[in-house]
Parts: C-alpha cells; sequence; structure tokens
C-alpha cells in the first residue's frame, strides 16, 4: 500500500495562475480532507469529502475548490492563485469508526506563490 | 488551531522524560490525538486516547487526560534525538460531524544529546 500520496511535491506559481492538487489514497477510505499549514500554525482545513461526489467547506475554504470524482482521488484547485495561499498543503484520509477515526497523511505540497 | 493550545517549544536531554502539554476546549470531542511530524514530512499519527478513558500507555508513549481540565498530555519516556520533530495535539469537534481534525499549533521537542 501506498497510503496517501500527493503530486506534486513543490510547486512555484505567479498570482493569477491556476493550478491542481492531486491527492490520491489505496486504502478505501471514505473520507478525504485537504489542510493547509503556515508557519506557527497548526493546520487549518480547507475542504473535506465524506464521499465520492460529495465535498463540504472547511474553516478557510475561500480561494480554493474541489472534487472528488472517484473514491480514490481528491483534488484542490486554485483558480487564481495570491500570495496569501503560500502554505504547505496536506491531504489526509480516513475511514468512519477505524483506529479512533485517525486521519492518514500524505507528505505535503509546498506551494510558493510569488 | 485557535482552540486547541500547546506551548511552542519545549527542550529536553537525551534519556530524560519529556511532557508536552495540550488545552482543548470542545468537550463534546470523542477522540484526542497525537501527531508527530519530522523535518519536510507529513504527519504521522502516535497514538489516540477515546474522550471516556484517562490513561493510555504505548511503550515509551503515555497519554494522559484530563476531561473536567479539558487537558491532554503526552510523556515519552527515555527520549531520544530521534524523537526530535513538531507534536501536535488534536481533537474531533462535532461542527464537521467529528470528521474533521482541530489541530493546535504544535510543539516543538528538541533533544540535546
Amino acid at each position: 500500500n501506498a497510503g496517501v500520496t500527493q503530486t506534486p511535491k513543490f510547486r512555484v506559481l505567479k498570482t493569477g495562475q491556476s493550478m491542481t492538487l492531486l491527492c490520491a489514497q489505496d486504502m478505501n477510505h471514505e473520507y478525504m480532507y485537504w489542510y493547509r499549514q503556515d508557519p506557527g500554525m497548526g493546520l487549518r482545513l480547507i475542504h473535506y469529502s465524506v464521499g465520492e461526489g460529495t465535498t463540504a467547506k472547511g474553516e478557510v475554504p475561500d480561494g480554493y475548490n474541489v472534487s472528488r470524482l472517484k473514491k480514490q482521488n481528491f483534488l484542490l484547485g486554485l483558480e487564481s492563485a495570491a500570495p496569501s495561499q503560500t502554505s504547505v498543503y496536506f491531504c489526509a484520509s480516513s475511514y468512519p469508526g477505524l483506529a479512533g477515526d485517525t486521519q492518514y497523511f500524505g507528505p505535503g505540497t509546498r506551494l510558493t506563490v510569488l | 488551531g485557535e482552540d486547541v493550545e500547546q506551548s511552542l517549544f519545549l527542550s529536553v536531554r537525551e534519556g530524560d522524560s519529556s511532557v508536552i502539554n495540550c488545552t482543548y476546549t470542545d468537550s463534546s470531542s470523542t477522540y484526542l490525538y497525537w501527531y508527530k511530524q519530522e523535518p519536510g514530512a507529513g504527519l504521522q499519527l502516535l497514538t489516540y486516547i477515546f474522550s471516556n478513558m484517562d490513561m493510555k500507555q504505548d511503550q515509551r508513549l503515555t497519554v494522559l487526560l484530563n476531561k473536567k481540565d479539558k487537558h491532554l498530555s503526552l510523556r515519552i519516556a527515555d527520549t531520544q534525538t530521534g524523537d526530535s520533530a513538531i507534536y501536535f495535539c488534536a481533537e474531533n469537534p462535532p461542527d464537521t460531524g467529528r470528521r474533521a481534525l482541530t489541530f493546535g499549533s504544535g510543539t516543538r521537542l528538541q533533544v540535546q544529546p
């Protein structure tokens, strides 16, 4: 099992450019999440999904969109990148009721917006 | 992570015990978690505790939960240099149906040889 994988690992964008971050999990987990991590802060939830075809907003959803067309994939899109979106983005997945609803994290994508 | 508070930094000597503290605010959280993040890596689950438990021990790790004071602690016995990392506590409050976690800002543990 690869667990949770994220692509790309690094990316540099100019203000106004768009991009999509891909998260994939091979654990048949129902739930998937996107978080961002900024220096000196914990992770903050951007969007999450409780199943294929469903998404919901988290704590900091503005400027991001998501899609969950397949159970194993969760995409995070930035339509018009801003410097405030410079961050490390983590994807996670979980299965309800399994191991205390533990979330398993990917290695992260480091995004810089100039 | 404004609802979950942790001290920012802890320094210990190799072989000593480390105690990392966390205060959370949502007493209805079902589980509380400790995650470890090494430089440049994602978060790795260390352990979790069900909210109706007071203590959980797992090898060198001991988790204590005081629900009355909403206080969670992680004790690492015989701390090693490989334990140097950032440690996050997290809870699963009901505002997302307990499906997402609220994290503290992390405690950086530095282990000196």
